[in-house]
């Protein structure tokens, strides 16, 4: 089955690591992105990539790092720079340019800094 | 510059009544895709429904339909004989020809649904 995997689904982190939250998708999508959700709030764009060793800041970027190196895979790192990090974070992933095409979501990995 | 406007925070329908939950949006482009997606405490974000700009017909989807008015720049969500699996947040988002791959999202409603 075609779909986007999140993983961890929950993640425990403690002041001032770093951790990296994983996201692959099997769809043969070129954009992917990552959203931030804080309770009872909508979404906020983190990153987004279009294509292969390429990406954009998002509206909240600061803090966070991205890589792509395969078409596949966009991981997210939530540095030590973050200072809030505790949050539901959000992977997709979505056809390249064509307004009909929708966002595909992961289940999403929830982070809690102790 | 893109926006997506959803007034209303919180919703509640009677178990088998319809409700509409609100959205409107704002663009200069002509061409443009309007999303409604639900989110349920699980936090899953599942597609719901699609309307194109070029669309004359109002989309529908089983129970789902969306009342697309678009000299008033309004894409609301019509949910028919509303069930109490569909208590969950909502989300309105749009994209643009003008903007590619970006989403806009707006701040969602929370709808819950009384027996």
């Amino acid at each position: 089955d075609g779909g986007i995997t999140q993983s961890p689904k929950y993640l425990f982190r403690k002041e001032g690591q770093n951790v990296t939250l994983s996201c692959e998708q099997n769809l043969n999508h070129d954009a992917m992105y990552w959203y931030r959700q804080d309770p009872g709030q909508g979404l906020r764009l983190i990153y987004y990539s279009q294509i292969v060793n390429d990406f954009q800041k998002g509206d909240i970027a600061e803090g966070y790092s991205v890589s792509r190196e395969k078409k596949e895979s966009f991981p997210l790192t939530v540095t030590s720079a973050q200072k809030n990090p505790t949050a539901f974070y959000l992977c997709a992933s979505s056809v390249q340019g064509w307004v009909t095409g929708e966002l595909f979501f992961g289940e999403g990995s929830r982070l809690t800094v102790l | 510059a893109q926006k997506i406007t959803q007034t209303q925070p919180g919703m509640f329908v009677q178990e088998k009544e319809a409700v509409t939950l609100d959205c409107t949006y704002d663009t200069s482009d002509q061409s443009y895709g309007l999303f409604w997606y639900k989110q349920p405490s699980s936090g899953e974000m599942i597609f719901l429904i699609y309307q194109g700009s070029y669309d004359e017909q109002n989309a529908t989807e089983g129970r789902y339909s969306l009342n697309f008015q678009k000299a008033r720049k309004s894409a609301n969500l019509v949910i028919s004989a509303s069930q109490l699996g569909d208590s969950a947040m909502y989300f309105c988002a749009m994209r643009a020809i003008g903007t590619g791959n970006q989403f806009y999202f707006g701040t969602g409603t929370s709808l819950t649904v009384i027996p």
